[in-house]
């Protein structure tokens, strides 16, 4: 079965520092990763994906992540942080044939942005 | 487009009692999912659909039926509640596109407690 660690439930960057969020996952075959963002009081929003194509995905509001196989990682990050960034982030893996495409999701890094 | 709506968005219920959640979508999207949201375990998926009169067991089904009647509406029913099902709710949906590219699109949540 599929399985997402993200380490650090927490984290603390002031405005302007970079962002680094990291996300593990356990699959003998390269599963597509997603990341999510959750705003307070709001549902899930696609940050980005990876779907086997390139290894270095961008993403909306200036996130990217790396895809990196023999790390079994794909770990999120954004050059400067902005105050609008504070919010929970999901990581998530699909299987390549998984039933309903469906998604299993780490247990979330919420992210807060001090002046 | 109201894209992926719930109803309601908060509910307090007795231990014991019955309710149903409701989700809606405008995008005439094949799939859809439930979800709960517990603190540091992320989203767990509780059942899901691939089609109109159809559902299957997720990760955490136990103690939650559901039922897809129409192809834009997705049920999820707890007969008898109890304070473990204490929870953020999710429904999500998406087009049936190949798995790797195949988004799932989240509504609101519903905040649910059970005395």
């Amino acid at each position: 079965a599929q399985s997402v660690t993200q380490l650090g439930s927490h984290v603390s960057v002031s405005e302007g520092a970079l962002v680094l969020l990291r996300c593990n996952y356990s699959s003998s075959v390269p599963p597509y990763l997603f990341w999510y963002v959750q705003y307070p009081n709001q549902g899930l929003q696609l940050l980005l994906k990876y779907t086997s194509a390139a290894t270095l995905v961008k993403g909306i509001n200036g996130f990217e992540a790396e895809f990196k196989k023999s790390e079994t990682s794909f770990h999120l990050t954004k050059p400067s942080a902005h105050m609008s960034d504070a919010a929970e982030y999901f990581c998530a893996v699909r299987a390549i044939k998984a039933a309903g495409n469906r998604l299993t999701f780490g247990g979330g890094t919420r992210v807060l942005v001090k002046p | 487009n109201a894209g992926v709506t719930q109803t309601p968005k908060f509910r307090v219920l007795k231990t014991g009692q019955s309710m149903t959640l409701l989700c809606a979508q405008d995008m005439n999207h094949e799939y859809m999912y439930w979800y709960r949201q517990d603190p540091g375990m992320g989203l767990r998926l509780i059942h899901y659909s691939v089609g109109e009169g159809t559902t299957a067991k997720g990760e955490v089904p136990d103690g939650y039926n559901v039922s897809r009647l129409k192809k834009q509406n997705f049920l999820l029913g707890l007969e008898s509640a109890a304070p473990s099902q204490t929870s953020v709710y999710f429904c999500a949906s998406s087009l049936q596109a190949g798995a790797g590219t195949d988004t799932q699109y989240f509504g609101p949540g519903t905040r649910l407690t059970v005395l």
